[in-house]
């Protein structure tokens, strides 16, 4: 079992329709959980960060944590073009060095 | 706003050469990373540092170490570049708070060795 678990895709969705994302972690001593998005040739820009169960919301994008499922999701709702990327799960792990363990990526399309 | 820079964006080496990539953080964090990624592989944790002169070892450490003399500052040093070290190689960094902190990325250096 991979210890952070994403679909790669690609997801495809019309534009202006909700993006679900969704991820599976294994270390169940995690306590901190990132998203970033990754353009094509681009670095990794970090785009949401929650850390206790329920909904985080920031514009258009909802982080949602279940702990108890080891479960984490990425919303972004009324998605545009320029939404698509690779978006990479990150959760912390159960060591305090700072590493995270990052998920392989989910490709989303958007479609004008 | 963070800033991770890395020296190169894109760095064309031989094998066998010793080649260095730099990266520098202005946030007084204290630990500083270096991941490659491959298309299919996603990011592979080389080596990292959490401290002036410490460092350690992450999952694909062989033909590679690091320096760091200064806190801002984190080199990845090739020993004797090959070709199977061709890939985008990213730094980045991350405070030590209270919770865990995210990690901030740099541009990226496209690295190809012929």
């Amino acid at each position: 079992q991979k210890e952070v678990e994403q679909n790669s895709g690609p997801l495809s969705v019309p534009e202006g329709a909700i993006a679900s994302l969704n991820c599976t972690y294994s270390d169940r001593g995690s306590q901190s959980f990132f998203w970033y998005r990754q353009y094509s040739g681009k670095s990794p820009e970090l785009i949401m960060s929650i850390y206790s169960n329920g909904d985080k919301e920031d514009g258009r994008f909802t982080a949602q944590l279940n702990k108890a499922s080891q479960y984490v999701s990425l919303l972004i709702r009324d998605s545009q073009p320029s939404d698509s990327a690779t978006y990479l799960c990150a959760p912390s792990g159960s060591s305090n060095t700072g590493k995270l363990i990052f998920g392989q990526g989910t490709t989303l399309q958007v479609k004008p | 706003d963070v800033k991770v820079t890395q020296s190169s964006r894109y760095l064309v080496k031989r094998t066998g050469e010793k080649v260095f990539l730099e990266c520098v953080q202005d946030m007084d964090h204290e630990n500083m990373f270096w991941y490659r990624q491959d298309p299919g592989l996603g990011l592979r944790l080389i080596y990292f540092s959490y401290d002036v002169k410490m460092k350690e070892k992450g999952d694909i450490p062989e033909g590679y170490s690091v320096s760091r003399e200064k806190k801002e500052r984190f080199s990845l040093i090739l020993e004797s570049a090959s070709t199977n070290q061709t890939s985008m190689y990213l730094c980045a960094s991350s405070f030590i708070g209270q919770g865990l902190q995210p990690q901030h990325f740099g541009d990226g250096t496209r690295l190809s060795i012929l």
